[in-house]
């Protein structure tokens, strides 16, 4: 079974940056798109963009275009997210996600990391 | 970007009751809508895809329905493991995916 693992907890300064990690185990990495969601305290959810490795090619949602940056290393089966000029409204839970792929198209997130809570302070 | 406008944002029931949640759409997605569950503390839970698909593993008395701008969730009879927090997401237009506001389903 495919599974995400995430890195670990980081508290960082504002103005700063962070990059937090994503390690897909037990199934094929490269043909998938991979996303990443944060979810503030008490808040929803937020799709940030994603990322699909065989190409390299990364889309991020425009209100972090210019300061998100979404990659895959297909050599470890890992993304990355990281998030530049950190500020408190950053503080959030960060989940990476596999798109669900059918015939129809992108699905839904059917796989998810265990999130990687990142504070801002 | 799309908008998804899920009510109620809050629910309150008891376990055997059926229970419907709404997401409206700003402008059609045709089926591509996906519903999760959250428990506190946990990752979102993929339900439903593609507007009524049961992903593998998700109980019968979960179900979805509708297209273009208006789709609902329903639970048939809920179980005390139901009581969570269930979002909407719109899968139309990539890379502008995005997720409505939520509807906590608390126990009465």
């Amino acid at each position: 079974q495919v599974q995400l693992v995430q890195s670990g907890a980081e508290v960082k300064k504002p103005g700063s940056s962070v990059t937090v990690s994503c390690k897909a185990s037990g199934g094929t990495f490269r043909n998938y798109v991979f996303n990443w969601v944060r979810q503030a305290p008490g808040q929803g959810l937020e799709w940030m963009g994603g990322v699909i490795p065989k190409f390299g090619t990364a889309n991020h949602a425009q209100k972090f275009r210019g300061r998100a940056t979404i990659t895959a290393d297909e050599s470890t089966n890992t993304t990355y997210m990281e998030l530049n000029s950190l500020r408190s409204e950053d503080t959030a839970v960060y989940y990476c996600a596999r798109t669900l792929e059918t015939d129809n198209g992108a699905d839904g997130f059917d796989i998810w990391g265990q999130g990687t809570m990142v504070i801002v302070s | 970007d799309i908008q998804l406008t899920q009510s109620p944002s809050f629910l309150s029931a008891s376990v055997g009751d059926r229970v419907t949640i709404t997401c409206r759409a700003s402008q059609g997605i045709s089926s591509y809508l996906a519903w999760y569950q959250q428990k506190p503390g946990k990752a979102p839970k993929l339900l439903i895809y593609a507007a009524s698909t049961l992903q593998s593993g998700v109980p019968s008395r979960f179900s979805g329905s509708g297209s273009g701008t208006e789709f609902s969730l329903t639970i048939s009879s809920l179980q005390s493991e139901d009581f969570a927090t269930y979002y909407c997401q719109q899968l139309n237009s990539y890379p502008r995916y995005t997720f409505g506001q939520g509807t906590k389903l608390e126990i009465k």
